[in-house]
């Protein structure tokens, strides 16, 4: 099974940077995941991390490091529609061959003026 | 390209009543996934399929069935449906992230 943590809440200033935190147990790792979702919506793809190290896409970075089952997703210049949840996901492929994705709860971020 | 749609929208059901789910994908995708989101429960895998005739049990597949007779739809059926079904589900299907569908909103009263 997987075990996914992230924390619950996060408030941050237009401007600023932010790092949003996912430790996981899995015994099958195959990827990690972070998606964006605003309140009512579906969620939208932002990052993929199999192998250590850092990915940059604009703004937002993501961070994974197998060793230590953790990875962080990275915010800079925060703007308004920033505020959404963020979700950390991970695919495991233990389960009889079976790819499995596994989301943690999410954090919600609120960016503030 | 539609991407992955849901019907229906929204949906109000009595306990006891049967409904299904549709979810198509014009994405050629083998991997397709029915979730349901709660508050502070995060989005949880019910049942998933691996292509077309295949199916699997996520987390909380109790309550549900799903059958994948056509590689670009997935079906969720709720056979007697419960209060404690009522949720926001979403399908999604893959070939390497997740594409989301814009979700479905049951109310079972």
């Amino acid at each position: 099974g997987q075990n996914i943590d992230q924390p619950t809440e996060m408030t941050a200033t237009e401007g600023a940077i932010v790092q949003i935190n996912c430790t996981y147990q899995t015994s099958g790792f195959n990827g990690l995941f972070w998606y964006q979702q605003h309140a009512g919506e579906a969620p939208t793809f932002l990052s993929y991390n199999v192998l250590d190290g850092l990915e940059e896409k604009g703004r937002f970075s993501s961070f994974l490091s197998r060793s230590k089952g953790y990875s962080y997703l990275l915010l800079k210049e925060l703007q308004m529609k920033d505020s959404a949840s963020y979700l950390c996901a991970v695919r495991d492929s233990s389960s009889g061959g079976y790819q499995k994705v596994t989301f943690g709860t999410g954090t919600k971020l609120q960016v503030i003026p | 390209n539609a991407g992955v749609t849901q019907t229906p929208k929204f949906r109000v059901l009595k306990t006891g009543q049967s409904m299904t789910l549709l979810c198509a994908q014009d994405m050629n995708h083998e991997y397709m996934y029915w979730y349901r989101q709660d508050p502070g429960m995060g989005l949880r895998l019910i049942h998933y399929s691996v292509g077309e005739g295949t199916t699997a049990k996520g987390e909380v597949p109790d309550g549900y069935n799903v059958s994948r007779l056509k590689k670009q739809n997935f079906l969720l059926g709720l056979e007697s449906a419960a209060p404690s079904q009522t949720s926001v589900y979403f399908c999604a299907s893959r070939d390497n992230e997740q594409f989301f569908g814009p979700g479905t909103r049951l109310t079972v009263l």
